[in-house]
């Protein structure tokens, strides 16, 4: 499996807290992607990066930003946490040689805004 | 708009055949991937198709015709750790991938 590692794992906050995960790859493929999957839905794109300090808007992008300044990691922020955005957060990589479309996922961080 | 439908619940018995069934309305077509998930965890890639006909990886196969816009999953010999849901999504022209909601697999002894 692709070294793909999110923190935290699991994560309790209040409404209106700013809220950042971490996504940290080793495999130095160039795409990266945040998405949330809710019951009775699809995954759904957040934002993606296309490389270092390129990042681009997903499909429910509203109330989350992104940075990527490093290679192996993307951070997804939520500035004022609310409840609509209690969710499981995946983060993905894409890019590999021979593959570069498949992508990978990390093990999810399960989000909760009281 | 872009669509893709996938059956929300399947039941099957150890050791039988089951065939999931995806079907899509994309803009453009760059592939379709099938990815399990267990509950609770991530999904994982399953296998993925960008040419009409039939690819085999041991007990799964996945069959595409893109000019019905059409793909199934078909799982042999079934396992109870086969129990999970599958996930159906299509490389739309912009190479964003597009997902079903995902089928839920539910195995009896």
């Amino acid at each position: 499996d692709a070294g793909i590692t999110q923190s935290p794992r699991h994560k309790v906050t209040e409404t209106g807290t700013p809220v950042t995960l971490r996504c940290h790859q080793t495999e130095n493929h160039r795409y990266m992607y945040w998405y949330r999957q809710d019951p009775g839905h699809g995954l759904r794109l957040i934002h993606y990066s296309y490389g270092v300090k390129d990042t681009d808007k997903g499909e429910v992008s509203d109330g989350y930003s992104v940075s990527r300044s490093k290679t192996e990691d993307f951070l997804l922020t939520l500035e004022s946490a609310t409840s609509s955005q209690t969710s499981v957060y995946f983060c993905a990589i894409s890019g590999g040689s021979g593959d570069a479309d498949t992508q990978y996922f990390g093990p999810g961080t399960r989000l909760t805004v009281l | 708009g872009q669509n893709i439908d996938q059956p929300t619940e399947m039941t099957a018995t150890e050791g039988a055949i089951v065939q999931i069934n995806c079907t899509y309305q994309t803009s453009g077509f760059n592939g379709l991937f099938w990815y399990q998930q267990h509950a609770g965890e991530a999904p994982t890639f399953l296998s993925y198709n960008v040419l009409d006909g039939l690819e085999e990886k041991g007990r799964f196969s996945s069959f595409l015709s893109r000019s019905k816009g059409y793909s199934y999953l078909l799982l042999k010999e079934l396992q109870m750790k086969d129990s999970a849901s599958y996930l159906c999504a299509v490389l739309d022209s912009n190479y964003q991938l597009i997902w079903g909601a995902g089928t839920k697999l539910i195995i009896k002894p």
